[in-house]
């Protein structure tokens, strides 16, 4: 099955600095990738995806990158805000011939004012 | 997107009993998930609620632990059952809407405490 992983667990920025998420996967097949953002005790929203048949995405200071030969796609966020501190997820579907996604463990994000 | 709903949104129960989450979708999806996420954890699918039929349960999910209900496209409980404090998490539902959509919403999630 699909095997996610994310880098770092945790990451603490200036406010106004960019904060950058990176995960792996380990099936080629792989071709949706969503992050989602869950604040404390709030459900995971989606924030942003990108399928493969794409190499980056972006929606304003969000953006998603995408690099198939390595299996890899990370998260940037430009001009940080105290509102992006939060919990991100990053997450591939795991086949071509199913919905079911895996997710990330995960990444604290702290903004710092 | 579509807007999920779960009932209840937290719950304190005694270790040997059930409790039932209900989850509601405003609109129609093609597909239904249930997950579990520990404090402080990542999110691990439990199975896909299937309507109509039973449900397809992940690698260490069973039935009998987790018995899950999809009456129609807009419906589904999940049960969790004989609890133990060890089944102390978050439980979410969560939606794909459209045949050639892959983007999942979530419901705000049941916080279950057993004693």
């Amino acid at each position: 099955g699909e095997n996610v992983e994310q880098h770092p667990s945790t990451l603490s920025v200036q406010e106004g600095d960019s904060a950058v998420i990176k995960c792996t996967y380990s099936d080629s097949a792989s071709n949706y990738f969503p992050w989602y953002k869950q604040e404390l005790g709030k459900r995971p929203q989606l924030i942003i995806d990108i399928r493969s048949n794409v190499g980056e995405k972006k929606d304003q200071r969000i953006a998603v990158t995408l690099n198939k030969t390595a299996k890899h796609f990370s998260l940037h966020i430009t001009e940080t805000q105290p509102e992006d501190s939060a919990v991100y997820f990053c997450a591939a579907r795991r086949s071509s011939n199913d919905y079911k996604l895996s997710f990330g463990a995960g990444t604290t994000v702290t903004v710092r004012a | 997107s579509a807007v999920i709903s779960q009932k209840p949104s937290r719950d304190i129960c005694q270790r040997g009993t059930s409790l039932t989450i209900q989850c509601q979708v405003d609109s129609q999806v093609t597909m239904m998930f249930w997950y579990r996420q520990q404090p402080g954890q990542s999110l691990t699918l439990i199975a896909t609620a299937n309507q109509g039929s039973e449900a397809t349960y992940e690698s260490g999910f069973v039935i009998d632990k987790f018995p899950i209900s999809r009456p129609n496209l807009t419906f589904s409980t999940l049960t969790v059952s004989n609890m133990s404090p060890e089944d102390s998490s978050i439980y979410l539902c969560s939606g794909k809407q459209g045949v050639n959509s892959y983007e999942q919403y979530f419901g705000p999630g049941t916080r279950l405490t057993v004693t």
